[in-house]
């Protein structure tokens, strides 16, 4: 049975602080790997999607990569912002396959 | 907007009543998906359908009944629920079932008195 873990279930940073949230999978097979965002009461927004055949993708201040041999991705927010408080999720894909969702990192950005 | 519209957003509904749930896209997407977020609890996945057709019915209790007469439009129909089923409901889409990649609507926050 596939399996997705993301570590930590919390974290609370000063504002401008780098950091780093975690996700592994444990379906070797993996077709690819969608991070989201979910604010509190709120639908998911999908903030970052790597295909298995890439190693990273960046859209501002977030860089994800995904490392299929380990069975890791990493979310690297830069210049953490109050704004970036929410709980990110990360969900793995395969061909035919239902997305399978980790339980989520809550993040709280501290001004 | 994501492109998922789902209403309502909100939702109160007694026990012995009947109500629906509605979600749209118009992303040319194929599948469609409820899932289901109660308090501190990870995504449920309740069914899926894939070109109008269900493909996965996650052991939901009956008095769930989606409805997908379209690829662009899914309904759930709520009848006898119970408290425990308060939670906010999520409505997906994706372009296949090929984990190209989800897009969700912004869920409706169901609360059963």
């Amino acid at each position: 049975k596939q399996e997705v873990t993301q570590i930590p279930a919390a974290l609370s940073v000063p504002e401008g602080e780098n950091l780093v949230l975690n996700c592994s999978f444990t379906d070797s097979a993996i077709y690819n790997l969608q991070w989201f965002r979910q604010d509190p009461g709120k639908g998911l927004t999908s903030l970052l999607l790597i295909q298995s055949s890439q190693r990273e993708q960046t859209s501002g201040r977030l860089n994800a990569s995904l490392d299929k041999s380990s069975g890791r991705s990493t979310l690297y927010i830069a210049a953490s912002q109050p704004g970036d408080s929410a709980t990110y999720l990360c969900a793995e894909g395969n061909y035919g396959q239902n997305f399978v969702f980790g339980p989520g990192t809550r993040l709280s950005v501290l001004p | 907007e994501t492109g998922v519209t789902q209403t309502p957003r909100h939702l109160v509904m007694g026990m012995t009543n009947k109500k629906s749930l509605k979600c749209e896209q118009h992303l040319g997407h194929n599948a469609m998906y409820w899932y289901k977020q109660s308090a501190k609890k990870p995504l449920e996945l309740m069914f899926v359908y894939n070109f109008k057709e269900q493909t996965e019915n996650n052991s939901v209790p009956s008095r769930f009944s989606p409805e997908c007469p379209n690829s662009s439009h899914l309904f759930l129909h709520l009848h006898t629920l119970q408290p425990e089923d308060s939670a906010l409901y999520l409505c997906a889409s994706s372009r296949e079932r090929d984990g190209y990649g989800y897009t969700f609507g912004s869920g409706t926050r169901l609360t059963v008195v």
